[in-house]
């Protein structure tokens, strides 16, 4: 079966700009959650969506929103993008609401670079 | 606020030597953990999991330990190979489900 999706792979953007990532789970997981990864920080969770809904939401200004749609997709978006936003971005699926417990399916990640 | 660490940032190895990863966790409440390792260019992959009320659980090559007494967790990787060259980290869970993952530790398998 197709594993998780992430688009794009890479990016480069200007400061101040805003960005778009898109993230295509597995089919019939119905769960995204979406992590940022720097070397400093590692692992940072951003949040949780579940049949459209966010059900959680770590710490991170409101620059990062995301959304997700009826088919389970999910998109984040980061607007006013600053040079610590450059991180690899991750999303994990998983089959059901309760996330890393039903177990998490990882994508390869949108690298971001801000310039 | 609690977090999970890692005490070793490199680990080189030889190939057909057993490797120990360690992990130190904070929040006693966790009762849920996860080992990860991520290939370069790849997302992170499960390895193995554990959950408080066990002492030791064993996988194909790897074995995970967890001490709460300590608030200590290893995993342990048997005839390590190239092929397991990675950074590992370990993730804890508490009720809310949403992990707090350590930075990782590169893991070098010299052939």
């Amino acid at each position: 079966k197709a594993g998780v999706t992430q688009t794009p792979r890479y990016l480069i953007k200007t400061r101040g700009q805003q960005v778009t990532l898109s993230c295509s789970p597995i089919s019939g997981h119905r769960s995204v959650s979406w992590y940022q990864q720097t070397p400093g920080q590692g692992l940072q969770f951003l949040f949780e969506y579940f049949s459209e809904t966010q059900r959680n939401k770590g710490n991170f200004p409101g620059r990062f929103s995301g959304r997700q749609f009826s088919n389970s997709r999910s998109e984040m978006n980061v607007s006013t993008l600053e040079l610590g936003d450059s991180a690899l971005y991750l999303c994990a699926s998983s089959r059901s609401g309760q996330g890393i417990m039903d177990g998490y399916t990882f994508g390869s990640g949108t690298r971001l670079t801000v310039v | 606020g609690e977090s999970v660490g890692l005490h070793l940032p490199t680990l080189s190895v030889q190939e057909g030597d057993n490797s120990i990863i360690n992990c130190a966790y904070s929040n006693s409440a966790s009762d849920y953990f996860i080992w990860y390792k991520q290939e370069s260019g790849k997302g992170p992959q499960f390895i193995i999991d554990i959950r408080s009320n066990m002492d030791k659980r064993q996988g194909q090559r790897v074995t995970v330990l967890l001490n709460k007494t300590v608030k200590h967790l290893s995993l342990q990787i048997a005839a390590t190979q190239p092929g397991d060259s990675a950074v590992y980290f370990c993730a804890e869970i508490t009720g809310s489900y949403i992990p707090t993952f350590g930075r990782g530790t590169s893991l070098i398998v010299h052939p």
